[in-house]
């Protein structure tokens, strides 16, 4: 089945580490994108991807570092430098580099800092 | 500017009556409009989008939406909710231009009560 694949669903992490989640899709889409959510805010776009080998920065980009050396794989690594990382982490793909299609998404990582 | 204000943040109905949730939405552009619906600790699926065809969209699970320009809105409506209704929906609005130009509502929570 076609998707859209993160893990692990629940992370927990310690304060001053570096944690990196996990995003691979199987659909041959071209552009992805990293969302945070938090409760009564919304998604927030956090870094986003048009092609392999190229990202851009989203709304809330500090503390956050993406790759994409593969078209299958958009990984995002949650530095310390991110100083309130606990939320709801959603990854999506589309066909184009456009959003006027339709997004799928992964089912969320849940991170929290202990 | 580009913006999309959900007028509820919290909407409970009793089983089998109507479902009314209301988007309105600002854009510079001629934008596409997309209603996600989230359920607890999962990603964000597609009800039904709108993208300058035809102004009364239907979609999954009973769900349609009409754009009214006019009234910049963009509400989300089923005849008869369902117990499995209940989740979080979220209105999009994107322009035609490019990726940057894409805006999430805070979203609204929807209670269907037996």
């Amino acid at each position: 089945d076609g998707g859209i694949t993160q893990s692990p669903k629940y992370l927990f992490r310690k304060e001053g580490q570096n944690v990196t989640l996990s995003c691979e899709q199987n659909l041959n889409h071209d552009a992805m994108y990293w969302y945070r959510q938090d409760p009564g805010q919304g998604l927030r776009l956090i870094y986003y991807s048009q092609i392999v080998n190229d990202f851009q920065k989203g709304d809330i980009a500090e503390g956050y570092s993406v790759s994409r050396e593969k078209k299958e794989s958009f990984p995002l690594t949650v530095t310390s430098a991110q100083k309130n990382p606990t939320a709801f982490y959603l990854c999506a793909s589309s066909i184009g580099g456009g959003f006027n299609t339709e997004a799928f998404f992964g089912q969320g990582t849940r991170l929290t800092v202990v | 500017a580009q913006s999309v204000t959900q007028l509820d943040s919290h909407v409970s109905v009793s089983e089998g009556t109507p479902v009314l949730l209301r988007c309105n939405y600002s854009s510079s552009y001629s934008p596409s409009l997309f209603w996600y619906v989230q359920h607890p600790n999962k990603g964000l699926q597609l009800l039904l989008k709108y993208t300058s065809a035809a102004t009364l969209v239907k979609g999954i699970n009973g769900f349609e939406a009409e754009f009214k320009k006019s009234e910049t809105s963009f509400h989300l409506t089923k005849p008869s909710a369902h117990m499995s209704d209940a989740a979080e929906y979220f209105c999009v609005v994107t322009s035609s231009g490019g990726y940057q130009k894409v805006t999430f509502g805070i979203g609204t929570k929807l209670q269907v009560i037996p």
